[in-house]
């Protein structure tokens, strides 16, 4: 179990570019999740998804941001026209499908971006 | 309108010394409540759970306590060691509704635990 990866780890754009950021969740967790945290706050729920299904959305997430996890493994994050407002820490979790412990959310170190 | 308060921003403790650390909710469908540790540039690590039909869970030097009708929780660390200096965040979760519930956590702000040699 080599725990929550994400990639990159840092990445700094100008403003109105793309982005694409990546989560590798444990193994044998089903569920997903991205969070976004942003200096002196906790981190904010954007979406989850249930193995390959993305089943509930933030307010947060503008239309510009755009989740997938293709086949219930990995999943990426992708902002289009970056605004310097996006400029966050942007954190992956995954839970076990254990109904038990679902609750329970492992994240990974995240990906801090910057908007210049 | 935030349902997850942690109303002290920072607290400073003797090494050796019992840590408290406090966190109020407004939600009364929250219905599990977790504690995160985070050091700078990484990410949350969990650190103890507690579901709401119980009032106590323990674990090593951790104890979590929960009284549902104040909404309040509390994290105890016994004895506080310098190494665990950190931000420390309460979080919580819905009742599950269905199998598919996102059961997404609704963090506090933090409180920077100091721990003094």
């Amino acid at each position: 179990d080599t725990g929550v990866s994400q990639d990159p780890r840092h990445k700094i754009t100008k403003r109105g570019q793309n982005v694409t950021f990546r989560c590798d969740p444990i193994s044998e967790h089903n569920r997903l999740y991205w969070y976004r945290q942003t200096l002196g706050q906790g981190p904010e729920f954007l979406t989850y998804f249930q193995n390959e299904a993305q089943l509930e959305k933030s307010r947060l997430l503008s239309d510009r941001f755009s989740a997938e996890r293709p086949k219930g493994s990995f999943s990426t994050l992708e902002i289009q026209r970056t605004e310097q407002g996006d400029s966050a820490m942007y954190l992956c979790a995954s839970s076990s499908k254990s109904r038990r412990l679902s609750y329970e959310q492992y994240f990974g170190p995240g990906t801090r971006l910057t908007v210049t | 309108d935030q349902q997850v308060k942690q109303n002290s921003p920072s607290l400073s403790v003797q090494e050796g010394r019992i840590s408290i650390l406090n966190c109020d909710y407004t939600n009364s469908m929250f219905d599990y409540f977790l504690w995160y540790k985070k050091y700078p540039a990484e990410g949350p690590t969990f650190l103890i759970s507690i579901s709401s039909i119980k009032d106590k869970n323990e674990d090593g030097r951790f104890t979590v306590f929960l009284n549902k009708s104040a909404k309040h929780l509390s994290l105890h660390i016994v004895p506080s060691q310098p190494g665990d200096s950190a931000v420390y965040f309460c979080a919580a979760s819905p009742g599950t509704i269905s199998s598919g519930s996102a059961r997404q956590l609704t963090f506090g702000s933090g409180t920077q635990l100091t721990v003094l040699p």
